[in-house]
């Protein structure tokens, strides 16, 4: 099992250019999320799906869309990339089941805006 | 919403000495999750907790789930040059989506 896989690695944009970063699971996880990290902030929660066809905003949102393609895939999308993006983008999965709250990571991406 | 404070921010320790960091938070948390991340990597589940009071060890990484639901406690005993890395806790009120609030994260080094 690959557990979580992210694309790209690395990313280098230009303000106002779009992108999407992908992320695969192949743990047959139903919950699956998209952070950011950022120096001395620890990892904040843009968006998440819950279940496959479902997905809800997280505590930082603006600036992002994302799509649960199907129950592997979840990406995440910028429309109009800004400098404040620049940050390490972690996809995350979860079982759902009983009282199980852990989360599995990506290796992630690190995108830098200019 | 929910805050965790995670101390120290840093540690600095030679090999074989025993490390101490906790997480403190303003609202009671049903799960307590312990993270470790390598530079460039994404953070490794290190130690789940589920119950208030539990102590529960992997190796020689010992986490507790602390009695007010508040606060939670990981040590290293005995720590080795590659134990460095971040450690981050993360705790759960138990909403339905499973949302995680995560730590800002203590960066240990271990000098040889």
């Amino acid at each position: 099992n690959a557990g979580v896989t992210q694309t790209p690695k690395f990313q280098v944009l230009k303000t106002g250019q779009s992108m999407t970063l992908q992320c695969a699971q192949d743990m047959n996880h139903n919950s699956m999320y998209w952070y950011r990290q950022d120096p001395g902030m620890g990892l904040r929660l843009i968006y998440y799906s819950a279940s496959e066809g479902t997905t809800d905003k997280g505590e930082v949102p603006n600036g992002y869309n994302v799509s649960r393609l199907n129950k592997r895939e979840f990406s995440l999308r910028l429309e109009s990339a800004a400098p404040s993006q620049t940050s390490v983008y972690f996809c995350a999965s979860r079982k759902n089941q009983g009282r199980s709250y852990e989360q599995y990571f990506g290796p992630g991406t690190r995108l830098t805006v200019t | 919403g929910q805050q965790l404070n995670q101390s120290p921010q840093s540690m600095f320790i030679q090999e074989g000495e025993d490390v101490s960091m906790n997480c403190t938070s303003s609202s009671i948390f049903n799960t307590w999750l312990w993270y470790k991340q390598e530079p460039g990597e994404g953070p490794v589940l290190l130690i789940a907790l589920y119950k208030a009071g539990e102590l529960t060890s992997n190796g020689r990484l010992t986490a507790q789930f602390g009695i007010t639901r508040k606060d939670s406690f990981l040590n290293i005993s005995a720590s080795i040059p590659s134990d460095v890395g971040i450690y981050f806790c993360a705790g759960s009120g138990g909403t339905s989506y499973g949302k995680l609030t995560f730590g800002q994260g203590t960066i240990l080094t271990v000098h040889p």
